[in-house]
């Protein structure tokens, strides 16, 4: 399984936009790269998933270059409840061992 | 739906004593999944059970036990409770790749079950 290093922490305010970078130099040809969500006292929940390219849902954007090397997840006008733990994970889709690392904490302050 | 569910939310055990954690899932999914998060910590993967009948162990198995039921439910035991194992510990689900679900699955986590061992 692809090790991925991220951020401890950055912090934010109300309204701007945040780019949280995830580097996974050895990633696999049929990995995909995933981003969860914390809050605290609860189970993470997904975010987005991509593969390569751009992938954008109603709630984030995923970059990813063309080596797939990093990963960098958008997310547009952030609120005081985007506050929270993010995970970048790698890993085959469906059914997969996902490694959680410590994540990036965001803190989004007025 | 209620997607995941975990019982008991919270236990307080002592040393030695056994005790066995529920999940169930009504999303018809094959997959399921037991995870720990100690405090700070990102979570890690205890047992896995890749599909009805099957289970594996994941990163940090010692200590504990799982059984898939049935396709609805997976449950984690511990034997013998030890003061490490004090954590807060999360069922998750998902299609997995058996059912010939989507290769971009994803997982869905219970609210999760904080157990404390005296």
């Amino acid at each position: 399984l692809a090790k991925t290093t991220q951020p401890i922490s950055m912090d934010s305010y109300e309204g701007q936009e945040v780019n949280i970078t995830c580097s996974h130099n050895n990633i696999a040809t049929n990995d995909y790269i995933t981003w969860y969500q914390q809050f605290p006292s609860q189970g993470p929940r997904f975010i987005i998933q991509g593969y390569k390219t751009k992938v954008t849902n109603e709630v984030a954007s995923l970059f990813i270059p063309a080596d797939r090397k990093s990963s960098t997840l958008s997310l547009p006008r952030v609120s005081l409840s985007d506050t929270a733990v993010y995970y970048c994970l790698v890993g085959r889709g469906g059914f997969q061992k996902l490694v959680f690392g410590t994540g990036t904490r965001l803190l989004v302050s007025p | 739906n209620a997607g995941v569910t975990q019982t008991p939310k919270f236990q307080v055990l002592k040393t030695g004593q056994s005790m066995t954690l529920q999940c169930a899932q009504d999303m018809n999914h094959n997959s399921m999944y037991w995870y720990r998060q100690d405090p700070g910590m990102g979570l890690r993967l205890i047992y896995y059970s890749a599909s009805e009948g099957t289970t594996d162990k994941g990163e940090v198995p010692n200590g504990y036990n799982v059984s898939r039921l049935n396709k609805r439910e997976f449950s984690l035991r511990l034997e013998s409770a030890a003061p490490s194992q004090t954590s807060v510990y999360f069922c998750a689900s998902s299609e997995g790749l058996a059912s010939g679900g989507r290769q971009d699955g994803e997982q869905f986590f219970g609210p999760g079950t904080r157990l404390t061992v005296l």
